[in-house]
């Protein structure tokens, strides 16, 4: 089954610069890739997500960029906020047109510092 | 309008007891997953559901746990003769379409499952 990769496990930045939080997964028929926040006590929330047919996707502060050849896939999330602060969750998956059973990696725990 | 629902939110049960968890998916979703996630870690696929049907239940860990949504709306996960290793937080998600288009998983606010 697919295996997802994540790295670092916690991250900590200054507030105004930039984080960058990577994932490898294992299946190459994985075409779907979803990042999540979740901040404490709360339920994970999508934030972008990006299909295997593009190489990049951008929405405002966050970024999302695939590399199928190597597998893996990267959050770059700029001008960094105190409310970036959270676990953030890379996750894969097989699209079908029957489900998509998502696959999630171990999370990192940013922390944006003032 | 209201999101994923889940009940009860807490559950304290004692070791060989079973434990019926509820999800409330939005409104119209085709399609309910369940997941469970350690303290840590992320979210683990158990199982999901397109309507009525059960089309995925490889990550349900052993035959005490079982899920069902027998009128393709709420779903109930069943855990029989729990053991303290079943404690986790146990959340569902839904999503509008069963694929291609609709494709987010909106999660629910989760059921945390203590085994003494």
């Amino acid at each position: 089954g697919e295996n997802v990769e994540q790295h670092p496990s916690t991250l900590s930045v200054q507030e105004g610069d930039s984080a960058v939080i990577k994932c490898t997964y294992s299946d190459s028929a994985s075409n779907y890739f979803p990042w999540y926040k979740q901040e404490l006590g709360k339920r994970p929330q999508l934030i972008i997500d990006i299909r295997s047919n593009v190489g990049e996707k951008k929405d405002q502060r966050i970024a999302v960029t695939l590399n199928k050849t190597a597998k893996h896939f990267s959050l770059h999330i700029t001008e960094t906020q105190p409310e970036d602060s959270a676990v953030y969750f890379c996750a894969a998956s097989i699209l079908t047109g029957g489900g998509n059973k998502l696959t999630f990696g171990t999370g990192t725990q940013l922390k944006v510092e003032l | 309008g209201a999101g994923v629902s889940q009940s009860p939110r807490y559950k304290v049960t004692k070791r060989g007891q079973d434990v019926a968890l509820r999800c409330d998916p939005i409104s119209g979703h085709v399609s309910l997953y369940w997941y469970r996630q350690a303290l840590g870690q992320g979210p683990e696929f158990l199982t999901y559901f397109n309507y009525e049907a059960q089309q995925d239940k490889s990550g349900l860990p052993n035959d005490r746990f079982s899920a069902e949504r027998p009128e393709g709306s709420i779903s109930t996960l069943t855990i029989q003769r729990t053991e303290q290793r079943d404690s986790a937080m146990y959340r569902c998600a839904s999503t509008l379409g069963a694929g291609g288009p609709g494709n987010e998983q909106f999660f629910g606010p989760g059921t945390r499952l203590t085994v003494l």
